[in-house]
Order: C-alpha cells, then sequence, then structure tokens
C-alpha cells in the first residue's frame, strides 16, 4: 500500500529555516517524480516544487531562491529546505508522488500534510 | 506562466442534482488537466487525470472532458459525501498551476 508521511512542520520566526521530510511507503522515491504543494489556512492550493527522477527540479516564483527541493535514496526520503522564510510561507505544506507518462502527468498520493506557521 | 481560472468559485445544489464545474487555461495544455476533491482538514485526493480517465477506485458519477483550454468536471448525481472543494491542475508546464476551487455546498 502507498502512504506518504510528511514531518518537520513547526512553529519559525521571519527569517528562519525549517527542514520537511516525506518518507514514502510502497515504493522508492529515487525512480519517481515528487512534489510538495501547500495550502494557506482558507485557502487553496499553491504548487511548490517539484523534482523528477532524473533529479531536475523547478520551483513556484514565490519560493525561488528560498526552498530547495531534495531527496536521499538511500533513506528513501523526500525533502523541502525552507530558508529565508516568510510570514505568507504559513500553510499545510503536502508532499504528493507523480505519475508521468505520454500524455498524463498527475498527483496520485498525498501525504496528510504538515503545518508550517511563520510568525514572531 | 499558465493561469488556471475555474467557475464558479461556489455554489449550491441538492443531493441527486447534476453539477458542472468549469476550468479554462491561459493558454493550451492538451490533455493535461487534472481534478481534485478536497474535503475539510483532508488531503486533496485525484479523481480525474489526463481531462477524462478516471482515477481507479472513484465513483463514475465523476466525468470530465475537454482539451486544448477549456475543461469541464460533470458530478451526474450528486451525493452527500461529494459536497467538498474541487481543484483543476494543469501538469503541461511548470509552475503547476491549481485552479482557485469551486466549493460545493448543500442548498
Amino acid at each position: 500500500e502507498v502512504q506518504l508521511v510528511e514531518s518537520g512542520g513547526g512553529l519559525v520566526q521571519p527569517g528562519g529555516s525549517l527542514r520537511l521530510s516525506c518518507a514514502p511507503s510502497g515504493f522508492t522515491v529515487s525512480n519517481t517524480y515528487m512534489s510538495w504543494v501547500r495550502q494557506a489556512p482558507g485557502k487553496g492550493l499553491e504548487w511548490v516544487s517539484v523534482i523528477y527522477s532524473g533529479g531536475n527540479t523547478y520551483y513556484a516564483d514565490s519560493v525561488k531562491g528560498r526552498f530547495t527541493i531534495s531527496r536521499d535514496n538511500s533513506k528513501n526520503t523526500l525533502y523541502l529546505q525552507m530558508n529565508s522564510l516568510r510570514a505568507e510561507d504559513t500553510a499545510v505544506y503536502f508532499c504528493a508522488r507523480v505519475r508521468d507518462g505520454y500524455n498524463f502527468r498527475y498527483f496520485d498520493y498525498w501525504g496528510q500534510g504538515t503545518l508550517v506557521t511563520v510568525s514572531s | 506562466d499558465i493561469q488556471m481560472t475555474q467557475s464558479p468559485s461556489s455554489l449550491s445544489a441538492s443531493v441527486g442534482d447534476r453539477v458542472t464545474i468549469t476550468c479554462r487555461a491561459s493558454q493550451t495544455i492538451g490533455s493535461y488537466l487534472n481534478w481534485y476533491q478536497q474535503r475539510p482538514g483532508k488531503a486533496p485526493k485525484l479523481l480525474i487525470y489526463a481531462a477524462s480517465s478516471l482515477q481507479s477506485g472513484v465513483p463514475s458519477r465523476f466525468s470530465g472532458s475537454g482539451s486544448g483550454s477549456d475543461f469541464t468536471l460533470t458530478i451526474s448525481s450528486l451525493q452527500p459525501e461529494d459536497f467538498a472543494t474541487y481543484y483543476c491542475q494543469q501538469t503541461y508546464f511548470t509552475p503547476l498551476a491549481f485552479g482557485q476551487g469551486t466549493k460545493v455546498e448543500i442548498k
């Protein structure tokens, strides 16, 4: 059974850093596209970042230069390193598995989310 | 960047009603369009991928159509568990944008 479990959220001051983790079961991150999506309180979904199986990474403009997506194949874990955090980064962060093929790309499994609160 | 616009932003409907939600992309995205359902406090759930393919385990009352830049999600007969927020998402180009969501409420 495929499951995704996020961790690492919490309260951090503006300008601070936090690293989120996403540990899947039922598949390996090394050969899978993976993504982060966030949702601010009471707001819609916002795509944050994706890492392709070949290692290419892409980011939303709102986090480019501050956030870094990575994976540790030996630990089968996906990460999101978040630096220079701002109040507007406050959100629940979800990791998701991305399925990719001819004429399709979709997020089929999602974690339960981890809350990041940026506040002094 | 590709912008995704859903309409309506919210709607009220009764159990048994047919519901249609539309999603428009600011440029052509082929069939790289997905639909998700999100209930309060829960993670999104994939309903439809590649514009019209039903995800395994999703009831057949959900269907998707469209290609290019105009897409539709239809619920043929609304059930109590369908009251939720629905999002479209384009995955043609990064950034992989979501629509703003459509909240389906009980009339």
